[in-house]
């Protein structure tokens, strides 16, 4: 079955430093990968998205995610964290028939000044 | 051009209540995506409609839950004799068109539902 695991609950990191946040993968066919970002009391924002050709794929506010088949990971990094960057961060892999997302339990970021 | 709009953003219910939750699409998306989110879990996909069209269901629970999107008006999730197990957040998101994952999902603000 589809799943997305993201092994990280809560992430700690101080303003300025770089980021990177962890999201494994199962799925049997070519994966459909998204990173969504929430903030707090809000809906789903899309971050970026991978579906083929550069496994390195660049998204809005300065994040971007590299594809790894060969670990099945899809990790999400920033080099120089804000403290606007503060939020939830949650994988996601298409994975059913009809197009509907299968999300991982999501990566609370706190930004230290 | 406004985004996806649920309302409302908050509902109280006692048990044994029922529960409409409403969604508007963005303007020209005809898709409609249901997805609930427990305390501390990910969402989780509940259904997959298209107007007047029930497309995918396969993530609903089998009693109590119905979804709607009629030719005019706002997708309804319908919650019947609630209980406290249905405490949530429930999103909805829209897309322009079948696609699969091409098509990017755009998310509303959600509708947290307190069941006391």
């Amino acid at each position: 079955a589809q799943s997305v695991t993201q092994p990280d609950i809560h992430i700690t990191v101080s303003e300025g430093a770089s980021l990177e946040l962890r999201c494994n993968y199962s799925y049997g066919a070519t994966p459909y990968l998204f990173w969504y970002v929430q903030s707090p009391g809000q809906g789903l924002q899309l971050l970026l998205k991978y579906f083929s050709g550069d496994t390195l794929v660049q998204g809005i506010k300065g994040f971007e995610a590299e594809f790894k088949r060969s670990q099945s990971s899809f990790n999400l990094r920033k080099p120089s964290v804000h403290w606007s960057d503060a939020a939830e961060y949650f994988c996601a892999v298409g994975g059913g028939s009809q197009g509907n997302l299968i999300f991982g339990k999501g990566t609370k970021l706190s930004v230290k000044p | 051009n406004a985004g996806v709009m649920q309302n409302p953003r908050h509902l109280v219910r006692r048990r044994g209540q029922e529960a409409r939750l409403r969604c508007s699409p963005m303007k020209g998306h005809s898709h409609v995506y249901w997805y609930r989110q427990l305390p501390e879990e990910g969402l989780k996909f509940m259904v997959y409609l298209q107007k007047e069209n029930i497309i995918d269901e396969s993530g609903m629970p089998k009693e109590r839950f119905s979804a709607e999107f009629p030719k005019e008006g706002p997708s309804i999730l319908r919650i019947q004799q609630v209980v406290r197990g249905d405490s949530a957040a429930y999103f909805c998101a829209s897309s322009p068109r079948a696609g699969g994952y091409q098509e990017t999902q755009y998310f509303g603000p959600g509708t947290r539902l307190l069941v006391l």
